[in-house]
């Protein structure tokens, strides 16, 4: 299995507060995804990020941002969390960007919002 | 718009079965991923397959890129294999990103 870890794995906080959450890879590739998944509308892609702070929007990221200062973490930011927020949050990582090599994802992260 | 859709949504299997799940999208692909949810949420790779046939184990899956479909395909069926499974094809539409399927729910009874 591919060196993703997630953190943290369940968070419950309130509507107006931030959230950070981490995504850190041992594989040294260096394409890294978020992605949220919801009942109904399967796997989204939030941003994703080409390399050290080389990141770009995606889908759904209104209302989130990403950083990238190392290879390895790629942080998810919530500035002020709102319950559409509530989700299951995924990392992925690609050595390829997609074209040409799989992704594999990590854990997930389930985020409730109140 | 961009569309991939999965098919049957709901599948009940008794262990020993066959079947076969499909996936059509609506554009030219680069890549194709097949993924299995399992009941934990871990999403598992099964196959890269932008075109051709590729086997793994019981599972096997097939992509005709020029008619837009793939298929997965499950032997002999266990338990193991309930859970959610996902295609998601790399579309050129999509600016070369992967766009999900919403799955099609498998569930295996002994």
């Amino acid at each position: 299995d591919a060196g993703i870890t997630q953190s943290p794995r369940h968070k419950v906080t309130e509507t107006g507060t931030p959230v950070t959450l981490r995504c850190h890879q041992t594989e040294n590739h260096r394409y890294m995804y978020w992605y949220r998944q919801d009942p109904g509308h399967g796997l989204r892609l939030i941003h994703y990020s080409y390399g050290v702070k080389d990141t770009d929007k995606g889908e759904v990221s209104d209302g989130y941002s990403v950083s990238r200062s190392k290879t390895e973490d790629f942080l998810l930011t919530l500035e002020s969390a709102t319950s559409s927020q509530t989700s299951v949050y995924f990392c992925a990582i690609s050595d390829y960007g997609g074209r040409g090599e799989t992704q594999y994802f990590g854990p997930g992260t389930r985020l409730l919002v109140l | 718009g961009i569309q991939v859709e999965q098919s049957p949504p709901d599948l009940i299997l008794q262990e020993g079965a066959n079947s076969t799940l499909r996936c059509n999208f609506s554009d030219s692909v680069n890549n194709l991923q097949w993924f299995h949810q399992n009941p934990w949420g871990q999403l598992i790779n099964l196959f890269y397959i932008p075109s051709g046939t590729k086997q793994n184990g019981r599972l096997s899956a097939t992509t005709v890129a020029t008619e837009r479909y793939s298929l997965l395909y499950i032997s002999s069926s266990q338990t193991t294999d309930s859970g959610v499974y996902f295609c998601a094809p790399l579309l050129q539409a999509a600016g070369n990103k992967l766009t999900f399927g919403g799955g099609t729910r498998v569930l295996v009874k002994p």
